[in-house]
């Protein structure tokens, strides 16, 4: 059972570029959430879903895009990357609304 | 102000001693706290979940919640090396613009054998 499967583990973008995060569940939760962690500011949500074909806007969206095209994936994609945007971006899953309970292992993301 | 305020720490104790982490929060509309643990370089992991005021024990975790004074507590007893790792509070109300979830910044602890 893999539980949250993030990819990938570690990226280094130059500004401007593009790029997609990848969040899989395998426990059939409805809920998925992508979140960013930046040192002394807690974890900050991002977007989230309530179900496939589903998004919402969190706490700090500006500058991401999100799609829940299938229900056990939940992509991040970052259209022109701004070092302002490095951090540590995690996804999460929950059987219910605003519980996250399971938490991937992290996208190291550094944006020179 | 934030409105979950944690203290950074970092606190190192003694293997077998009890452990107290605690949160602050101003939105008096938060009912649902959480505490979790996150190891170096790894996701958080949910420990404990309660609802409203009042204590839930789970092993060697309590987790305290008085709303009186907007004050939650992790306590750890037996600590051991194993559980040295960054725990973080994080809370949200039932109704409302506070309904996600609402993290503070976590303490770090370090059980020394």
């Amino acid at each position: 059972n893999a539980g949250v499967t993030q990819t990938p583990k570690f990226r280094v973008l130059k500004t401007g570029q593009s790029m997609t995060l990848l969040c899989a569940q395998d426990m059939n939760h409805e809920y998925m959430y992508w979140y960013r962690q930046d040192p002394g500011m807690g974890l900050r949500l991002i977007h989230y879903s309530v179900g496939e074909g589903t998004t919402a806007k969190g706490e700090v969206p500006d500058g991401y895009n999100v799609s829940r095209l299938k229900k056990q994936n939940f992509l991040l994609g970052l259209e022109s990357a701004a070092p302002s945007q490095t951090s540590v971006y995690f996804c999460a899953s929950s059987w219910r609304l605003n519980t996250e309970a399971f938490f991937g292992q992290g996208t190291r993301l550094t944006v020179v | 102000q934030k409105e979950v305020e944690q203290d950074p720490g970092p606190l190192s104790v003694p293997e077998g001693a009890i452990v107290s982490l605690n949160c602050t929060y101003s939105n008096s509309a938060f009912q649902y706290f959480m505490w979790y643990r996150q190891y170096s370089r790894k996701g958080p992991e949910l420990l404990m979940y309660t609802y409203s005021s009042g204590n839930k024990e789970d092993g060697r975790f309590t987790a305290q919640v008085d709303k009186s004074s907007k004050y939650i507590s992790l306590f750890i007893r037996d600590s051991q090396p194993s559980d040295s790792a960054t725990y973080l509070c994080a809370m949200r109300a039932v109704v409302g613009s506070a309904r996600q979830l609402t993290f503070g910044s976590g303490t770090q602890l370090t059980v020394l054998p």
